[in-house]
């Protein structure tokens, strides 16, 4: 299977912002407003940061935000504090009939 | 509180078994759907299985058909894993994860660990 491409890494100073990109096809980020993104530490449990493209779950600071267009989705961190440091992965429902959920292959976010 | 607190994990040698299991707790485990994701080292994350509410809609990525198989106990409100034909690439943290209302998965437990290895 194909995962979402993203890029391996990101850094930039505390207070700055960075954007991370997203990138997949008609059959899954270009045919349904249903990507998410997920916080990851290093031996902890994933953390869904965005879901639905646009919308925070309860709890998870406004400092992060998503979009999307065509078929690439975003993910935006303003105001970059120390503990945003992590892996950030973007995922997707998908119409192939041999997955339901693609993954992005991931983003390392280093504050520094 | 949502809890997920998977099991099972361990040391097997290429083309055994293993069962893996996610006991939840702090919410209704019979009205959602559930996923098992995971990851290899270095690896990014990969979903593996996806079970509707009753067990009835049953879906895998090719990498594990015909191998894994996921069930559910919704009176022991516990999620599982049947792993057969294990391979090496099988190597990685297993999670479960809830499915929210659309499709997005708003709760991981903190994972097991499988190693395929002679």
């Amino acid at each position: 299977q194909s995962a979402l491409t993203q890029p391996a890494s990101v850094s930039e100073s505390p207070g700055q912002s960075i954007t991370i990109s997203c990138t997949g096809t008609s059959a899954d980020i270009g045919a349904y407003n249903y990507v998410s993104w997920y916080q990851h530490h290093p031996g902890k449990a994933p953390k869904l940061i965005i879901y639905g493209v646009t919308n925070r779950p309860f709890g998870v600071s406004n400092r992060f935000s998503g979009s999307k267009s065509g078929n690439t989705a975003s993910l935006t961190i303003s105001g970059l504090q120390p503990e945003d440091e992590a892996d950030y992965y973007c995922s997707s429902w998908t119409t192939s009939d041999t997955l339901v959920y693609v993954f992005g292959s991931g983003t390392k976010v280093t504050v520094l | 509180q949502v809890r997920l607190v998977e099991s099972g994990g361990g040391l097997v040698k290429p083309g055994g078994s293993l069962r893996l299991s996610c006991a939840a707790s702090g919410f209704s485990f019979s009205d959602y759907y559930m996923n098992w994701v995971r990851q290899a080292p270095g690896r990014g994350l990969e979903w593996v299985s996806y079970i509707s509410s009753s067990g009835s809609t049953i879906y895998y990525p090719d990498s594990v058909k015909g191998r894994f198989t996921i069930s559910r106990d919704n009176a022991k409100k516990t999620l599982y894993l049947q792993m057969n034909s294990l391979r090496v690439e099988d190597t990685a943290v297993y999670y479960c994860a809830r499915e929210g209302v659309t499709p997005f998965l708003d709760y991981w437990g903190q994972g097991t660990v499988v190693t395929v290895s002679s």
